[in-house]
């Protein structure tokens, strides 16, 4: 049972070059979405989608495109890397699609991404 | 600013209770979680209140709620070496918002 599966782990990008970071779920979950965590400022939303098909913009999504052609993946594109990007990745998932029912967000173990 | 908010740091003794404190912002919120980071791993989730209890009790972890106050606790008994970790205090309005989470150290 693998849950939320994020590759690579480890990433180092010059600024300017552009990567996808994957992210997939194997327990059939509608909701997914994509967080960074900053020290000092917690886990903030990026993108999120509430099935496949649908994707929308969480609290800071400049500098990061998203879709979701399949229920189970989610890739979290950069197109133009830059230092301020330099973060932990996480992708997470729920069984409901609807944000404020009471299923809790499954988490990968990270992405940690830096740009220089 | 943060629309919840978390002290940084807490450090106990092995066996002690720990008090984690957490303040949210938005009244709305129909349920309150906590969740459990260790190193190099993504947050499990430990426990979440309903927006009308005051109370939660699950073995170790005991969950308060003060509604007129916006405070959310998370407290500890017997604190192992174990539970060091980064814990964050979440409410769940239209989106999953976090505070920035407090680091718990247990020392022997």
């Amino acid at each position: 049972n693998a849950g939320v599966t994020q590759t690579p782990k480890f990433q180092v990008l010059k600024t300017g070059q552009s990567m996808t970071l994957q992210c997939a779920q194997d327990m059939n979950h509608e909701y997914m979405s994509w967080y960074r965590q900053d020290p000092g400022m917690g886990l903030r939303l990026i993108h999120y989608s509430v099935g496949a098909g649908i994707t929308d913009q969480g609290e800071v999504p400049n500098g990061y495109n998203v879709s979701r052609s399949t229920t189970e993946d989610f890739p979290l594109r950069l197109l133009s890397a830059a230092p301020s990007q330099t973060s932990v990745y996480f992708c997470a998932s729920k069984g409901s699609a609807d944000r404020d029912y009471n299923s809790p967000l499954h988490f990968g173990n990270g992405t940690r991404l830096t740009v220089t | 600013g943060e629309d919840v908010e978390q002290s940084l740091f807490l450090s106990v003794r092995e066996g002690d209770s720990s008090v984690i404190n957490c303040t949210y912002t938005d009244s709305s919120s129909t349920y309150l979680y906590w969740y459990k980071q260790e190193p190099g791993a993504g947050l499990q989730l430990l426990t979440y209140i309903f927006s009308n209890m005051d109370m939660k009790q699950d073995q170790r972890l005991t969950v308060l709620l003060n509604k007129k106050d916006k405070h959310l606790s998370l407290r500890i008994a017997d604190t192992q070496t174990g539970d060091s970790a980064i814990y964050f205090c979440a409410e769940s309005v239209n989106d999953m918002r976090f505070g920035a989470g407090t680091r718990l150290t247990v020392k022997p």
